[in-house]
């Protein structure tokens, strides 16, 4: 199967600022990565696929890069709806591996 | 907007059985591959099982391989997850997911609000 790492595990930070999680996959999976963004007590909500489209109705400041092993989440100016764990998840095989999250708190 | 509703989560000792539902609603139900995830307490994400749209393909975790089985009836746009052999370990929130396009694999574009299972003596 193939492996999913994320990083940092933790992210303290501050309304404004500009943060970057990173996503990096055991053997290359194209640009076949998703990211998510979930709240204590709801389900995940799909932000970005194909390791850069957004998704309609998701707010501009979030972005995504990268392919083959690497990838980047970035949030542009994080505003307070933002605090929240982060996950990616590759789909280039049918076992959608996903990153082990990333907590994005209030510093 | 898509719709789905999971149920039949609960308490069960070691060994039961259990059997999920998701109802669909709001799209055409039949063209997406659905999939089961779920998430232990605390825990990260898991992808348990997908089913293909019309039901002919599917694929299973291997800690769950032998003991779920995952079924769709199209014409109730309800997606099912049978649980058999139920252990500790399979203690978590149970989502089900649409999958963003028609192919499979894919993204999960819209997710249920879950349902708990706990596995408890």
């Amino acid at each position: 199967d193939i492996q999913m790492t994320q990083s940092p595990s933790t992210l303290s930070a501050s309304v404004g600022d500009r943060v970057t999680i990173t996503c990096r996959a055991s053997q290359s999976i194209s640009t076949w990565l998703a990211w998510y963004q979930q709240k204590p007590g709801t389900a995940p909500k799909l932000l970005i696929y194909k390791a850069s489209s957004l998704r309609n109705g998701v707010p501009s400041r979030f972005s995504g890069t990268g392919s083959g092993t690497e990838f980047t989440l970035t949030i542009s100016s994080l505003q307070p709806d933002d605090f929240a764990t982060y996950y990616c998840q590759q789909y280039d095989s049918p076992s959608y591996g996903f990153g082990q999250g990333t907590k994005l708190e209030i510093k | 907007e898509v719709q789905l509703l999971e149920s039949g989560g609960g308490l069960v000792q070691p060994g039961g059985s259990l059997r999920l539902s998701c109802a669909a609603s709001e799209f055409t139900f039949g063209r997406y591959a659905m999939s089961w995830l779920r998430q232990a307490p605390g825990k990260g994400l898991e992808c348990v099982s997908t089913v293909s749209g019309s039901g002919g393909s599917s694929y299973y975790t291997d800690s769950v391989k032998g003991r779920f089985t995952i079924s769709r009836d199209n014409s109730k746009n309800t997606l099912y997850l049978q649980m058999n052999s139920l252990r500790v370990e399979d203690t978590a929130i149970y989502y089900c997911a649409k999958l963003l396009a028609f192919s499979n694999p894919d993204a999960f574009d819209f997710w249920g609000q879950g349902t708990m299972v706990a596995v408890s003596s």
